[in-house]
C-alpha cells in the first residue's frame, strides 16, 4: 500500500498568514492526488483535485501543486473559516489518507 | 440533486456482523465509482472500500477478508457488510460518490453513520 505522510501534524497560524502544508507519498501517485478540509462534525469539503486543479466554489487563496511523491496546499492568505484539519488522500492505487493537519489559530 | 443517505449504525459486540446501507439519488449508483471512508473518534480519515463502474472491488489491508462492498442497482443502494467486527472498527462510516475517479467533490458524502464495536 501507499503510505501518504503529512507534515506538520499541527499548524498553528494567524488570520493574514501563508501556510504551507506538504504531503509525501511512499511511491508515485503521479498527479493523483486531491486535498481535502473538515470541519469537527462535518463531512470532508474537496479543496483540490489531479494535484492543481482547484475545486468548484473554492476560494483561489487555495492552491496546490506537485507530482510524483511531494504535493504541497498552500493557503495565501488565512482566514478565519480556514481553521480546520486538512487531508491529503491519493487515489492513483486503491486510495489512501494521509494522517491529517490541524491548522490552529496562534 | 446528488444525495446519500447512510443507515445501519449502532452498538454491536466484539466478533459480531452489521451491514451498512447507503440510499442514493440524483445520479446511479453503478455510474461512478463508490467508495467507503471511516472515521474513528478523534481520528483522522481512514479509506475503507470501493467499487468501480463493472463491479471490481477494492479494500483497505485493515478490513480485507471481513468487509464486503456491493451495491443493488435496482434500489439504486450501496451496501457495506462487516463481519468479524473488532474495537477498533468504531467509527463515524461514511459512504461517497467518486465523480471523476478519486474525487468526492461537494454533496458527494454521506452525512455519517456511527458503528460502535463494545461489549
Amino acid at each position: 500500500d501507499i503510505q501518504m505522510t503529512q507534515s506538520p501534524s499541527t499548524l498553528s497560524a494567524s488570520v493574514g498568514d501563508r501556510v504551507t502544508i506538504t504531503c509525501r507519498a511512499s511511491q508515485s501517485v503521479t498527479t493523483e492526488l486531491a486535498w481535502y478540509q473538515q470541519k469537527p462534525g462535518k463531512a470532508p469539503n474537496l479543496l483540490i483535485y489531479q494535484a492543481s486543479n482547484l475545486a468548484s466554489g473554492v476560494p483561489s487563496r487555495f492552491s496546490g501543486s506537485g507530482s510524483g511523491t511531494e504535493f504541497t496546499l498552500t493557503i495565501s492568505s488565512l482566514q478565519p473559516d480556514d481553521f480546520a484539519t486538512y487531508y491529503c488522500h491519493q487515489y492513483s492505487t486503491y486510495r489512501g489518507f494521509g494522517q491529517g493537519t490541524r491548522l490552529e489559530i496562534k | 440533486e446528488v444525495q446519500l443517505v447512510e443507515s445501519g449504525g449502532g452498538l454491536i459486540q466484539p466478533g459480531g456482523s452489521l451491514r451498512l446501507s447507503c440510499a442514493a439519488s440524483g445520479f446511479t449508483v453503478s455510474s461512478d465509482y463508490m467508495t467507503w471512508v471511516r472515521q474513528a473518534p478523534g481520528k483522522g480519515l481512514e479509506w475503507v472500500s470501493v467499487i468501480n463502474t463493472v463491479g471490481g472491488t477494492y479494500y483497505a489491508d485493515s478490513v480485507k477478508g471481513r468487509f464486503t462492498i456491493s451495491r443493488d442497482t435496482s434500489k439504486n443502494m450501496l451496501y457495506l457488510q462487516m463481519n468479524s467486527l473488532r474495537a477498533e472498527d468504531t467509527a463515524v462510516y461514511y459512504c461517497a460518490r467518486e465523480s471523476p475517479r478519486g474525487v468526492v467533490g461537494t454533496n458527494c458524502w454521506g452525512q455519517g453513520t456511527l458503528v460502535t464495536v463494545s461489549s
